[in-house]
């Protein structure tokens, strides 16, 4: 049961222009959403985070949209660059009561290539 | 401040060998937390320590797997004996406790295993 996808395994960008990833939920109890970028022969680093009761949330070049009615939220990296060139993870929480961060369910992820 | 360490980097077995991996998480991070991940997959929790203590290990094949996390703080990850379907990169993360959103999990750079 693939609580979170990736539907796309590959997106190709020009230098400067725009990538959007998106990603797909099934679980109407993920609370908060998350993208992590992946580097080869490298761990996954945090990136930018949403919650459940927003929409927008906006760091720098990065953008991550929420659409709770369609259970879709999608990644904004405006202007791209090279160096964004990566796999990028979407993840899913449900939150576990209490203190409890809860669990992360992740995507399949996306390969990312930004050329010059 | 010292990123999560992983050992070994590369690992290659043959089936029916066993394997034992380790993990330091970052100094004074309380949750410690095992992903497998197959390749064109993405992560997918083993299991997620608080302390010294089993949060979650539902996801863990307990016939084949086991971890501990002797003291709360480095941990190892044992399969015995592998199969072919256990080859996958091997993730630790880990991250402060509590439930605030900013704390959010740091990643190894992972342990590739092989199972031939």
């Amino acid at each position: 049961d693939q609580q979170v996808k990736q539907n796309s395994p590959s997106l190709s960008v020009q230098e400067g222009r725009i990538s959007i990833l998106n990603c797909d939920y099934t679980n109407s109890m993920f609370d908060y959403f998350l993208w992590y970028k992946k580097y080869p022969a490298e761990g996954p680093t945090f990136l930018i985070s949403i919650s459940s009761i927003k929409d927008k949330n906006e760091d720098g070049r990065f953008t991550v949209f929420l659409n709770k009615s369609a259970k879709h939220l999608s990644l904004h990296i405006v202007p791209s660059q090279p160096g964004d060139s990566a796999v990028y993870f979407c993840a899913a929480r449900v939150y576990a009561g209490g203190t409890s961060y809860g669990k992360l369910t992740f995507g399949q992820g996306t390969i990312l290539t930004v050329h010059p | 401040e010292a990123g999560v360490a992983q050992s070994p980097r590369y690992k290659i077995i043959e089936k029916r060998q066993s394997v034992a991996f380790w993990c330091n998480p970052i100094s004074g991070h309380a949750t410690l937390y095992w992903y497998q991940q197959i390749l064109g997959q993405g992560p997918k929790l083993l299991i997620q320590f608080q302390n010294n203590g089993v949060v979650d290990d539902s996801q863990l094949p307990k016939d084949r797997f086991s971890a501990e996390r002797l003291k709360g703080v480095d941990s190892t990850l044992k399969i015995q004996p592998a199969k072919l379907e256990d080859s996958a990169v091997y993730l630790c993360a880990s991250r402060l406790a509590g439930r605030s959103s900013y704390n959010e999990q740091f990643f190894g750079p992972g342990t590739r295993l092989t199972v031939l």
